[in-house]
């Protein structure tokens, strides 16, 4: 079946502006979570849904950034008034079973976000 | 201190050698322990989860885990030049109200026929 998918693949943009960042979870996953990877790093939580809980904000670097999921399914992360730090991949991934002791999350292609 | 401790690499192994990965953790809560497969430019895929004391395997892996030491490690035999990629540990903290992941920074690993 289709996996996670993300739009745009890539973005360059002007510091100062506004982004906004898709991403469209595999059918049925409950819950969905944002990462970014900078350059030669690991992946950095960001923000994590899970079914109409309230999200797990723990991870957004600044009140810059702010994220929502409409209707359980399609997220949107959206970061305003770009800097040049905030150029990286941001990856989206969904899972099946988040209260299971294990479970796998399933990542998308990822955006990569360029601040000029 | 980091939560999720990984060396960089790069790891470079013979082909058909074993290539042994390592990191280590300082929730001693942590549940669950994953190692994600990653070729550059691409995005990570799950490779192995461990979540009990001892040794999983699975093919050509074995995961490793031993929560007395914090430390899990993943052991690829007969390694292979496609295995060339940066492995990224993760981990499931103690907290109860998130199912987030803390990664390592990821190891290189280089197999050379």
């Amino acid at each position: 079946g289709a996996g996670v998918s993300q739009s745009p693949s890539n973005k360059v943009t002007e510091k100062g502006k506004d982004v906004e960042l898709r991403c469209d979870p595999i059918s049925g996953h409950t819950a969905l979570y944002w990462y970014r990877q900078s350059l030669g790093q690991g992946l950095e939580f960001l923000i994590y849904f899970q079914g109409n809980s309230a999200p797990d904000k723990s991870g957004l670097p600044s009140d810059r950034f702010s994220a929502e999921r409409t209707g359980g399914s399609v997220s949107t992360l959206t970061i305003q008034r770009t800097q040049q730090e905030d150029s990286a991949v941001y990856l989206c991934a969904s899972s099946l079973a988040p209260t299971t002791p294990h479970y796998e999350q399933y990542f998308g292609p990822g955006t990569r976000l360029t601040v000029t | 201190q980091k939560e999720v401790e990984q060396n960089s690499g790069p790891l470079s192994v013979p082909e058909g050698a074993i290539a042994s990965l390592n990191c280590t953790y300082s929730d001693r809560g942590s549940q669950s322990f994953f190692w994600y497969r990653q070729y550059s430019g691409k995005s990570p895929e799950l490779i192995m989860f461990i979540y009990s004391n001892g040794d999983k395997e699975d093919g050509r892996f074995t995961a490793q885990l031993n929560k007395a030491s914090q430390y899990v490690s993943l052991l690829i035999r007969d390694s292979q030049p496609s295995d060339s990629a940066t492995y990224l540990c993760a981990v499931k903290p103690r907290d109860y109200n998130t199912d987030k992941l803390i990664f390592g920074t990821g190891t290189r690993l280089q197999v050379f026929p």
